[in-house]
């Protein structure tokens, strides 16, 4: 496998549900990324790892909880969701999180997503 | 905080002719990056181009180049001799040089007409 991957690439789940997405990149990155993509909104930024540290978090609802137990996984793990956090969910990283070096512009490389139903 | 406006939420283009899609930015930042990402139907998200902005030179990927225009904050994608494999959906994105995350464009969905 090459690139960013992301299971499962569908899923239904009830709002009383416990369920987890997962992300793995094969790209020797250090920083990764969930984001939510809703209809007609623009990709909204969830959360933001470097090095295994979270370093962001705008202000997800805690129903919402990320796990990044090394520099090349990254989950969600999603309970009592309500039918709003239908969304498509994308898993990104980059080389970096930070552009130290002029030049280097550490564009994130996303995973194809994950289509998510809240029954 | 910095935003980016698409204005066109809907763009179409005959095959093998140019289309330019337009995106404008706000930011009080000097040194930032830009790009042009392109959703097809599979929904992959996949980088187009970049362009850094202390580089005066425009950004150019093979049938795709950008007109930067930093002091008016106008960031365009030109697409020359269009292809049906270019329909989907293309974002803006901005990135400061501080921060990691990007923020996005609410998009414009691009109509390649055979």
């Amino acid at each position: 496998e090459t690139g960013v991957t992301q299971t499962p690439r569908h899923l239904v789940m009830g709002m009383t549900n416990k369920k987890s997405l997962k992300c793995e990149q094969h790209l020797g990155h250090n920083a990764m990324y969930w984001y939510k993509q809703s209809a007609k909104k623009p990709l909204e930024l969830m959360f933001v790892y470097s090095l295994e540290e979270r370093v962001e978090n705008n202000s997800v609802p805690s129903r919402f909880s990320p796990e990044c137990p090394n520099s090349s996984h990254l989950f969600l793990h999603l309970h009592t969701l309500q039918p709003e956090d239908s969304a498509l969910y994308l898993c990104a990283s980059s080389q970096d999180l930070l552009g130290y070096s002029s030049g280097s512009s550490y564009e994130q490389y996303f995973g194809p997503g994950t289509r998510l139903t809240v029954t | 905080a910095q935003t980016v406006t698409q204005s066109q939420p809907e763009m179409s283009v005959q095959e093998a002719e140019t289309v330019t899609l337009s995106c404008t930015y706000d930011t009080s930042e000097s040194d930032y990056y830009l790009f042009w990402y392109k959703q097809p139907p599979s929904r992959q998200m996949i980088l187009v181009i970049r362009q850094e902005a202390y580089k005066q030179q425009n950004a150019t990927e093979n049938r795709f180049s950008v007109n930067f225009q930093k002091a008016a904050k106008s960031f365009s994608l030109k697409i020359s001799d269009s292809q049906l494999g270019d329909a989907a959906m293309y974002f803006c994105a901005y990135r400061s040089a501080d921060m990691g995350q990007l923020t996005f464009g609410s998009g414009t969905q691009l109509t390649v007409l055979p």
